[in-house]
């Protein structure tokens, strides 16, 4: 399979835990972007990596959000002291370079804060 | 404030019927306009992109239209089969952006 693939699927954590999320793009794919999706509503976007370099980050990414491209290649998304409020989908996505490209998108991680 | 709405926002309707989505957009000047398909629980898959030059994409069963002049757009999908069951959401790109803004979806029930 060569599709953007992330890991874990899903994931169950206590209130004040952190967690760290991984996302694997397609191979050539030097553009990389992470979404939030909470129910109901469509992905919000959350920053974008241009190859290693983090280009951009949503006001949505608080202190407590922070997303790593060391080598180009995967991301990780961790989230520090989770709070309820960020029970959500987060979905990862990549793309060639230029904007006319396609994101294409893996199949996100749930994540349930309790 | 939402830059993209959607309607309905959700729609039943039995197999082997025709439907039309609906997409309002205040994006501009916009790059192009996406829909894409997204099964509960998994990542959304695109359907069809269209630049602002562009009035009207098919894929299969899928339509997608686009009037510039209403910033409306239209995904019209035929014959719908129960595997049709899904959200659509529509998607803008905004010129000179990278950044999509998405709509909420319509969810859509295909019955027997």
């Amino acid at each position: 399979d060569t599709g953007v693939s992330q890991d874990p699927r899903h994931k169950i954590t206590k209130r004040g835990q952190n967690v760290t999320f991984r996302c694997d793009p397609i191979s050539e794919h030097n553009r990389l972007y992470w979404y939030r999706q909470t129910l109901g509503q469509g992905p919000e976007f959350l920053t974008y990596f241009q190859n290693e370099a983090q280009l951009e980050k949503s006001r949505l990414l608080s202190d407590r959000f922070s997303a790593e491209r060391p080598k180009g290649s995967f991301s990780t998304l961790e989230i520090q002291r989770t709070e309820q409020g960020d029970s959500a989908m987060y979905l990862c996505a990549s793309s060639l370079d230029g904007g006319s490209y396609e994101q294409y998108f893996g199949p996100g991680t749930r994540l349930t804060v309790t | 404030k939402n830059q993209v709405e959607q309607s309905p926002q959700s729609l039943i309707i039995l197999e082997g019927k025709n439907c039309t989505l609906q997409c309002n957009y205040t994006v501009s000047p916009f790059s192009n306009l996406r829909w894409y398909k997204q099964d509960t629980g998994r990542g959304p898959v695109s359907l069809t992109i269209m630049t602002f030059s562009e009035n009207t994409k098919s894929n299969g069963r899928y339509t997608a239209t686009l009037d510039a002049d209403t910033k409306q757009s239209s995904l019209h999908i035929t014959a719908s089969q129960l595997s049709d069951s899904a959200s659509y959401i529509c998607v803008m790109r905004g010129a000179g952006s990278y950044q999509l803004t998405f709509g909420k979806g319509t969810k859509l029930s295909v019955i027997p």
